[in-house]
C-alpha cells in the first residue's frame, strides 16, 4: 500500500521569504504522480502543483516549485516570497499511474503553514 | 465552469436524523470522489465513481453510509440514522479519465452532528 508522511506539523515564515515543506512517499509502482494541493481557512482543496513521476524536470508554477527525488521518494514544495494569502494547512498527495483502481488520491497528514507579516 | 458544487455548505442535525449530502460535478468529467475530513484522521476516501458506477466503497465505515449516483451530473452520500462520531467536512470532488489531473474538490459541507 502507498503511504504519504508530512513530518511538519507546522511552520512558519515570514513574508517574503522561501520555505519548504518536506513529504516523502512510500510505493513500489514505478509510474505515478505527485500533488500538492492547499487549503486556506475556506477550506477550498486548491491543487498548487503537480508532478508526473516519468518526468525528471521539477514542476514549477510561478511562485511554487518542487524538488522531486524519484530514488529517495521525496517531494517537497518551495514557496518563494511568501505572501499572507499562502497561510493554509498544505497537503502532499500521491495517485498511481493511469489504469485500473488507479484513481485514488492519498493524502498526507498535512503541514499547517503561516505566514507573518 | 462553476467548478464541483456540493449543497449544503453547514448542516445541523440530531442524533438519529438522516443526513443527505449532495453533489454536482463537472461536467465531462469521469470520476466523483466522497471524502470525509477530521481532525484526527485527516483526509479519508469514503467512495468513488467511475462513469456513474461505484468502483470502490471500501472506505464507507459501515452500513449507515450510503453513496448514490444516479446521473452524471448528480451524487448524494447518505447518513442514516447519524451519530456525533459522523461530525467532520465531507468533501466530494471530481476528475477526468485521463492524464495526470488531479482532483477539483468542492468547497465541502461541515456536518455536525449533535
Amino acid at each position: 500500500a502507498q503511504t504519504v508522511t508530512q513530518s511538519q506539523p507546522e511552520m512558519s515564515v515570514q513574508e517574503a521569504e522561501t520555505v519548504t515543506l518536506s513529504c516523502t512517499y512510500d510505493t513500489s509502482e514505478s509510474n505515478y504522480y505527485l500533488f500538492w494541493y492547499k487549503q486556506p481557512p475556506s477550506r477550498q482543496m486548491i491543487l498548487v502543483i503537480r508532478q508526473e513521476a516519468y518526468k525528471q524536470q521539477n514542476a514549477t508554477e510561478n511562485r511554487f516549485s518542487v524538488n522531486f527525488q524519484k530514488a529517495a521518494k521525496s517531494f517537497s514544495l518551495k514557496i518563494s516570497d511568501s505572501q499572507l494569502g499562502d497561510t493554509a494547512m498544505y497537503f502532499c498527495a500521491f495517485m498511481k499511474g493511469y489504469g485500473g483502481a488507479t484513481n485514488k488520491l492519498i493524502f498526507g497528514t498535512g503541514t499547517l503553514l503561516a505566514v507573518q507579516p | 465552469d462553476a467548478g464541483v458544487i456540493q449543497s449544503p455548505r453547514h448542516e445541523v442535525t440530531e442524533m438519529g436524523q438522516e443526513v443527505t449530502l449532495r453533489c454536482k460535478p463537472i461536467s465531462g468529467h469521469d470520476y466523483l470522489f466522497w471524502y470525509r475530513q477530521t481532525m484526527m484522521r485527516g483526509l479519508e476516501l469514503l467512495i468513488y465513481f467511475n462513469n456513474n458506477v461505484p468502483i470502490d466503497d471500501s472506505g464507507m465505515p459501515e452500513d449507515r453510509f450510503s453513496a448514490k449516483m444516479p446521473n452524471a451530473s448528480f451524487s448524494t452520500l447518505k447518513i442514516q440514522p447519524s451519530e456525533p462520531r459522523d461530525s467532520a467536512v465531507y468533501f466530494c470532488a471530481s476528475r477526468r479519465d485521463r492524464g495526470s489531473y488531479g482532483y477539483t474538490f468542492g468547497s465541502g459541507t461541515r456536518l455536525t452532528v449533535v
